[in-house]
Formats: structure tokens, sequence, C-alpha cells
């Protein structure tokens, strides 16, 4: 119940292209969905987030699509550059006694062709 | 600020030496996360602390992790002895609160070749 399935695992696109990751929860007390990103030899860093009250949410070229219904959520990145090559995570976060607990997908690695 | 700043930023060792990872958090951040990440398993929580005191470590693999945090500044996660299935990039990240909207500001990684 505490995991986030991510999908694909992998993908391929070309510049200027829609780069779409998706990602699934079961357990309704997350309340927070944010995407990290990741380049080599770095750590993940925040992207882009949204709370389960809004169905999406864009920044620039990225935006977070949310379905609560389905308990799912994606990522699509608009005239993907080959600057977005990265692993992209998916995450869901939820308030806990003495904390909270964000749980990662498994990650997508993003190629984009120039 | 600095960000996150972690040490080593490239170990190799050999299978039953032990390692020790550090790691100086963001200042005024209240809590603190090692992960785990590998090819075969992705990022992985192994153990968070808040306020210097650990809450939960149910990641941590083995009686052979152990991780400490002696203060706000610092915290290390040991490997004794350590094994090659240990070879893994070790993040470690801070976040200012318990607010679950609150962002992970993560660390460069400390990578890990055990061999």
């Amino acid at each position: 119940q505490q995991q986030v399935k991510q999908s694909p695992q992998s993908l391929i696109v070309q510049k200027g292209g829609i780069s779409i990751i998706n990602c699934a929860y079961e357990n309704t007390a997350f309340d927070y969905f944010p995407w990290y990103q990741q380049f080599p030899g770095k750590g993940p860093a925040l992207l882009i987030a949204i709370r389960p009250d809004v169905s999406e949410k864009k920044e620039g070229r990225f935006t977070i699509s949310f379905n609560k219904s389905a308990k799912q959520f994606s990522l699509h990145i608009m005239d993907s550059q080959p600057g977005d090559s990265a692993t992209y995570f998916c995450a869901a976060s939820m308030g806990d006694t003495g904390g909270f607990k964000t749980i990662f997908g498994a990650g997508t690695r993003l190629f984009v062709k120039a | 600020d600095a960000g996150v700043i972690q040490s080593p930023r490239h170990e190799v060792t050999e299978m039953g030496q032990e390692v020790t990872l550090r790691c100086k958090p963001i200042s005024g951040h209240d809590y603190l996360f090692w992960y785990r990440q590998t090819m075969m398993r992705g990022l992985e929580l192994l153990i968070y602390f808040n306020n210097n005191v650990p809450i939960d470590d149910s990641g941590m693999p083995e009686d052979r992790f152990s991780a400490k945090m002696p203060n706000a500044s610092f915290s290390t996660l040991k490997i004794q002895p350590s094994e090659p299935r240990d070879s893994a990039v070790y993040f470690c990240a801070s976040s200012l609160d318990s607010y679950s909207g609150n962002t992970i500001y993560f660390g460069e990684g400390s990578w890990l070749t055990v061999v």
C-alpha cells in the first residue's frame, strides 16, 4: 500500500516532442505528489509538485495531471529538449506521527534525441 | 546556503572493511534522511532523523548498517563489515519540518564500490 508504481522505466523522445511519465499509488493518505529530476552524478532535485485538490499544475513546459479517483498522476514535458535528459522520480508524501514519509517511484530514464 | 554536503564523493573499499559516510544537512532543517540508490531497487529510504533522533530505521538492510546524528549539523552512516552488494550511491537529504509538502533537498551522493 506504500508503493508508488512508475512507468515507463525508460523513454526516448525526439526533440520537440512530448514526454509522458505515469505513476500510480494505493494509499489515499498521501496528500502531496512531487516530481524530482536527477541529472547524472547529481542528487534528485524537486521539479514540480501537486496536491490532490487540483487536477493539473503547470510550470513552464512541465505539467502534472492528477486523477484522484484513479489514484494516478503523470508528468508531461512539452517541447522536450536534450537538456531534459535525466532520470525522473515521482513520489507521494504524507504527514505522519513524528514526521512525514515520502515514497519514491522507481524512476524513468528520459533521453531526448537532438 | 551550500546545500547538503556529503563526503566522501567516491569510495572504493575492500570487502570486510568499515565504511563511514558523512553528511552535513542544510542549516535549520529538522529532518535528515539517508537514501540508497541502485539500478535494481531504485531510491530506498534507509533511515531518517527528526531533531537528531532516529524516527524510522525500518529501511536499514541489516545490522551491518548503523547511522548516528550526534548534533544538528552532522550525521554518519556506517557499514561494518562492508560487502560487494552494498555498492550503491548513498544520498543524504534534509527537509525543513514535518509538513508533508516540504521539499527534500538531496546532497550529491557518496558513490560506494565494495570489491
